[in-house]
């Protein structure tokens, strides 16, 4: 099993859509969970993290944590063609490594 | 935000060449990664630092080493390069949780 699992799309939305992105981990003791976008050819860019449970919103985006599900997701909401990207979920291990998925990329058409 | 410079950008070399990827930081931060990337693959942890003095191995079996001389420095060598290291090579810094990237290293090796 994949330490952090996430479904490699592509994820396709309408412009003005909620996109919804998911992720599930493998090590109960983690405690620190992160989303990043990541355009082709570029590195990977922090767009929000998360530590405890519940939802943390900035912006048009939102975090949501359930520590007992193992389970994180981001929501995008009024997805813009501009936020077409692979999207990377990233857990802190309490060794401190920091473990990414393999990230979904999304694609949003006008 | 951090600043992390890597070098060279791009590098083609021959194969049993041995070479060295740079990577700086000048925010201080005490912890470091090194990540291998595949074009539309995951990140794949190589090294990693929690300080001066300390390296660990990451979950990808790798041929390189890594020193941690200086906070600010965190350079990866590459004994004798072969055509499966080519590559993007990621370097990361993190004052704690999140991590910041640097702009990569294409790596060919022919």
């Amino acid at each position: 099993q994949k330490e952090v699992e996430q479904n490699s799309g592509p994820l396709s939305v309408p412009e003005g859509a909620i996109a919804s992105l998911n992720c599930t981990y493998s090590d109960r003791g983690s405690q620190s969970f992160f989303w990043y976008r990541q355009y082709s050819g570029k590195s990977p860019e922090l767009i929000m993290f998360i530590y405890s449970n519940g939802d943390k919103e900035d912006g048009r985006f939102t975090a949501q944590l359930n520590k007992a599900s193992q389970y994180v997701s981001l929501l995008i909401r009024d997805s813009q063609p501009s936020d077409s990207a692979t999207y990377l979920c990233a857990v802190k291990s309490p060794g401190d490594k920091l473990i990414f998925g393999t990230g979904t990329r999304l694609q949003v058409f006008p | 935000e951090a600043d992390i410079y890597q070098t060279p950008r791009y590098l083609v070399i021959g194969t049993g060449k041995k070479i060295t990827l740079e990577c700086s930081q000048t925010m201080g931060h005490d912890k470091m990664y090194w990540y291998q990337q595949d074009p539309g693959m995951e990140l794949h942890l190589i090294h990693y630092s929690y300080g001066v003095n300390s390296t660990e191995k990451g979950d990808l079996s790798s041929e390189s080493t890594v020193s941690r001389i200086r906070t600010e420095h965190f350079p990866l060598t590459l004994e004798s390069a072969r055509p499966s290291h080519t590559s993007q090579y990621l370097c990361a810094s993190s004052p704690g949780d999140e991590a910041f990237f640097g702009q990569g290293t294409r790596l060919t090796v022919v």
